[in-house]
């Protein structure tokens, strides 16, 4: 299974302050990388997928780049639904898999 | 607009079988995938398995011997059965939407989840 390792765990931060979330994949993936976003409630929705399209609804302030085994998620300027958890997700193999999550936090 | 409901049992006992129903509306069954994922309480997510557009369903290798993906496309329902549930299967299940999209293979709707406690 291909392991996908996000950075930071967790992560401070303040409103209005642009924040990124790294997460590295144990073999190249091609691009075929997702981003969620978790709230406190559960409920999960997506953000990005094929590692930097805005999936529809999302706000212009997130953002995704990246290629090989490294990508990353911004966010430009942190309104305060922002905060919540962060996963990434490759889809370039089965099982597909996710990486640990970032909480971030209000500072 | 597009929707995904699941249900099931909250507790389970161990060695028992999980059945969990997710009903969809919004949406056909023979436009869209549907994945089943899971999250152990304050961990990560995992992927169990997706039944495709055609009927066909794929599982994670780890859950072949005792996971079973089906659905009935008249009630708009996928189903979920997985047996001789352990405590480690204690958690909370979605299902997803499963879209394609150019370069895109993603989970764009998800329900709220049911949360699952094996436990004698």
């Amino acid at each position: 299974d291909i392991q996908m390792t996000q950075t930071p765990s967790s992560m401070p931060a303040s409103l209005g302050e642009r924040v990124t979330i790294s997460c590295r994949a144990s073999q190249g993936i091609s691009n075929y990388l997702n981003w969620y976003q978790q709230k406190s409630d559960g409920t999960i929705k997506p953000l990005i997928y094929y590692t930097s399209n805005l999936q529809s609804g999302v706000p212009s302030r997130f953002s995704g780049s990246g290629s090989g085994t490294d990508y990353s998620l911004t966010i430009s300027s942190l309104e305060p639904e922002d905060f919540a958890m962060y996963y990434c997700q490759q889809y370039d193999n089965y099982p597909w898999t996710f990486g640990g999550g970032t909480k971030l936090e209000l500072k | 607009q597009v929707q995904l409901r699941e249900s099931g049992p909250g507790l389970v006992q161990p060695s028992q079988t999980l059945s969990l129903t997710c009903t969809v509306s919004g949406f056909s069954l023979t436009s869209h995938s549907v994945h089943w994922v899971r999250q152990h309480s304050g961990k990560s997510l995992e992927w169990l398995g997706r039944m495709w557009s055609d009927g066909r369903p794929s599982y994670k290798s780890a859950f072949t011997s005792r996971l079973s993906i089906s659905r009935d496309t008249s009630k708009s329902q996928v189903f979920l059965k997985m047996n001789s549930l352990q405590t480690a299967d204690t958690g909370t299940y979605y299902c997803a939407r499963g879209t394609f999209t150019t370069g895109g293979d993603v989970m764009d709707a998800w329900g709220q989840g049911a949360s699952v406690t094996v436990s004698s």
